[in-house]
């Protein structure tokens, strides 16, 4: 399983509360991401980490930040949640392939 | 127009039967070619990748791509009740930074015993 938690599992809050979910992997893996699932869309990705302290945009990165200070711990923040951002919010892992490994997953609702 | 394309089904089918899941692409650069499984309320679990066209096997699971019609495919035989899932194809430009997967939306698939 690629050595992958995240936390919360699950999480229920309120608009414009902030809201952090993290990554934490075992295996030492350079390349992280976060991507969100809805329904119609599949997959999509937020932001990602190619290392500590680099990151960058994905397609879907407005209104969420993310940090990486150690290889193993990846953190997606909502500053000020809101009903869109309602989904279910899953980290990743690059291999040394082309090939990513996901995580459980979060599942996230905002009121 | 989404670069890839895929079926959303839901796609039903008896036990034993051929299953063919299929994706198309309109990005000519995708190079790596991957296909997920998830299974409901659990993450996209990798079940084959491939980097050129041609078929290859794994099992009862045959991925093919055919890159001149931008097409690609995952045969499952002699599928099983087990087999019902949501399959998500993935492809990337192989090399770029972050290797970003593009998805498809995924096909749901449910095996009837």
């Amino acid at each position: 399983d690629a050595g992958i938690t995240q936390s919360p599992r699950h999480k229920v809050t309120e608009t414009g509360t902030p809201v952090t979910l993290r990554c934490h992997q075992t295996e030492n893996h350079r390349y992280m991401y976060w991507y969100r699932q809805d329904p119609g869309h599949g997959l999509r990705l937020i932001h990602y980490s190619y290392g500590v302290k680099d990151t960058d945009k994905g397609e879907v990165s407005d209104g969420y930040s993310v940090s990486r200070s150690k290889t193993e711990d990846f953190l997606l923040t909502l500053e000020s949640a809101t009903s869109s951002q309602t989904s279910v919010y899953f980290c990743a892992i690059r291999d040394t392939e082309e090939t990513q490994y996901f995580g459980p997953g979060t599942r996230l609702l905002v009121l | 127009q989404k670069e890839v394309e895929q079926d959303p089904g839901p796609l039903s089918v008896p036990e034993g039967a051929i299953v063919s899941l299929n994706c198309t692409y309109s990005n000519s650069a995708f190079q790596y070619f991957m296909w997920y499984r998830q299974y409901s309320r659990k993450g996209p679990e990798l079940l084959m990748y491939t980097y050129s066209s041609g078929n290859k096997e794994d099992g009862r699971f045959t991925a093919q791509v055919d890159k001149s019609s931008k097409y690609i495919s995952l045969f499952i035989r002699d599928s099983q009740p087990s087999d019902s899932a949501t399959y998500l194809c993935a492809m990337s430009v192989r090399g770029t930074s972050g290797s970003r997967l593009t998805f498809g939306e995924g096909t749901q698939l449910t095996v009837n015993p």
